[in-house]
């Protein structure tokens, strides 16, 4: 499968900065990504969908001028959390995907940290 | 996405077969059948998928009904580090993980 990276993997912030988070596919051309945020002890939430060159699909009760992504290129996409919070501490992953969700790629995460 | 509904923990033995369950009564004709996984702290990592065939891979089986309302997915020799939350999905568009089931494979 495709390797997926994210940068950066544990990011430490206080309360009212941005953070950027950037997910990357090394080998595999993505049409369509998606970001995930995970509480502790609970399951992956969908946040949003970005298709290459359009703006993203947000989930319900997701604030889509605080979750800002940026589907730059077919291996390239960046979630910036602006003036983050504490609430905003969690787990954020990204996927990958081709024409399907057969060739779908998660990344390894990143956690956020707001102080 | 159809909902899926699955036990929340299970235990197993190591060396033995792990059989997990899946329902998915509403799902739709186009929606396949992902199994996921989750090590504490990592992000998911794909085990296998189905339409409406039985599958096998290296790491498991997925045993689909015929009224594809439910699954099995076997890990055939669970190991310790297969402990893990393990999701079953049924989508065709985008993944909703629910709860999973967390697997804790024991010597």
């Amino acid at each position: 499968g495709a390797v997926v990276s994210q940068h950066p993997s544990w990011v430490i912030c206080k309360s009212g900065t941005s953070v950027k988070i950037e997910c990357r596919s090394l080998d595999f051309q993505a049409t369509t990504m998606f970001w995930y945020r995970q509480f502790p002890k609970q399951s992956l939430m969908l946040m949003a969908t970005s298709n290459e060159g359009s703006k993203a699909t947000y989930e319900q009760g997701v604030e889509k001028d605080k979750f800002l992504i940026n589907h730059a290129s077919l291996t390239l996409s960046t979630l910036t959390v602006t003036s983050a919070h504490p609430e905003d501490s969690s787990f954020y992953i990204c996927t990958l995907a081709g024409g399907n969700l057969d060739e779908q790629f998660f990344g390894p995460g990143t956690r956020l940290t707001v102080l | 996405d159809a909902k899926t509904t699955q036990p929340t923990s299970m235990d197993c033995a190591e060396g033995r077969a792990a059989n997990l369950p899946c329902n998915h009564s509403t799902i739709s004709g186009n929606e396949y059948v992902y199994w996921y996984r989750q090590i504490h702290s990592q992000g998911p990592q794909y085990i296998i998928h189905g339409l409406k065939n039985n599958e096998t891979n290296e790491m498991a089986s997925l045993i689909i009904t015929e009224d594809r309302k439910s699954s099995t997915l076997i890990l055939p020799h669970a190991t310790l580090r297969d402990t893990a939350v393990y999701y079953c999905i049924a989508a065709d568009n985008d993944m909703r993980f629910g709860a999973g089931t967390r697997l804790t494979v024991k010597p």
